[in-house]
């Protein structure tokens, strides 16, 4: 099974501050990857998926990038909408399989 | 709109068995593959199951294989994930979920049903 180790587990930042979460995958998975947002008591909601592709209605201050297995999710200037948990996703392979999750919130 | 709206959750005893429903509206049921996901409580999101817009094919995690069954039934726009052998480690929220262009992204997400394993 591929492996997704995301972080950090949790990660305090300031309005309009710039946010990075990343993903390392435990073996090559190309563009095969996804990121969803879950807000508190919500159902998660993609953020990107091909690693770099943002989803429809996505403030476009949410970007993805791909360095080799490494992945990340960047937030360019926080708001306070953004609050709320992060995960990883690879569609490269049966099983599917999420990273452990990024908690955020606002310092 | 797309709308997916889980139901059967509830609580039961270890061993027992419950089947969840997911009634799907606002695009093609019949055409798009079809997943579960579940978060234990306070935890992160495990993948599950997963059954092709035809049925064709079905996988599953490791974790439920041989006591989970995905399927559906694309003239009432249902996908049904039917649980045996329940063990406390299955309490979650369980999400079904529209695939993306049969990428195996989740475009869409339900809002949940509870299931609850306890004696």
């Amino acid at each position: 099974d591929i492996q997704m180790t995301q972080s950090p587990a949790s990660l305090s930042a300031s309005l309009e501050e710039i946010v990075t979460i990343t993903c390392q995958a435990s073996q090559d998975i190309g563009n095969w990857l996804a990121w969803y947002q879950q807000k508190p008591g919500k159902s998660p909601q993609l953020l990107i998926y091909d690693a770099t592709s943002l989803a429809d209605g996505v403030p476009s201050r949410f970007s993805g990038s791909r360095s080799g297995t490494q992945y990340s999710l960047k937030i360019s200037r926080l708001q306070v909408e953004d609050i709320g948990s992060y995960y990883c996703q690879q569609a490269h392979s049966n099983p599917l399989t999420f990273g452990s999750g990024t908690k955020l919130e606002i310092k | 709109e797309v709308q997916l709206v889980e139901s059967g959750g509830g609580l039961v005893q270890p061993g027992s068995s419950l089947k969840l429903s997911c009634v799907a509206s606002g695009f093609t049921f019949s055409s798009y593959n079809m997943h579960w996901i579940r978060q234990a409580p306070k935890k992160g999101l495990e993948w599950i199951a997963l059954i092709y817009y035809d049925s064709s094919n079905k996988y599953y995690a490791d974790s439920v294989k041989g006591r989970f069954t995905i399927s559906r039934d694309n003239s009432k726009n249902t996908l049904y994930l039917e649980m045996n052998s329940l063990r406390s480690e299955d309490t979650a929220r369980y999400y079904c979920a529209k695939d993306y262009s049969a990428l195996y992204y989740f475009d869409y997400w339900g809002q949940g049903v509870m299931v609850t394993v306890s004696s």
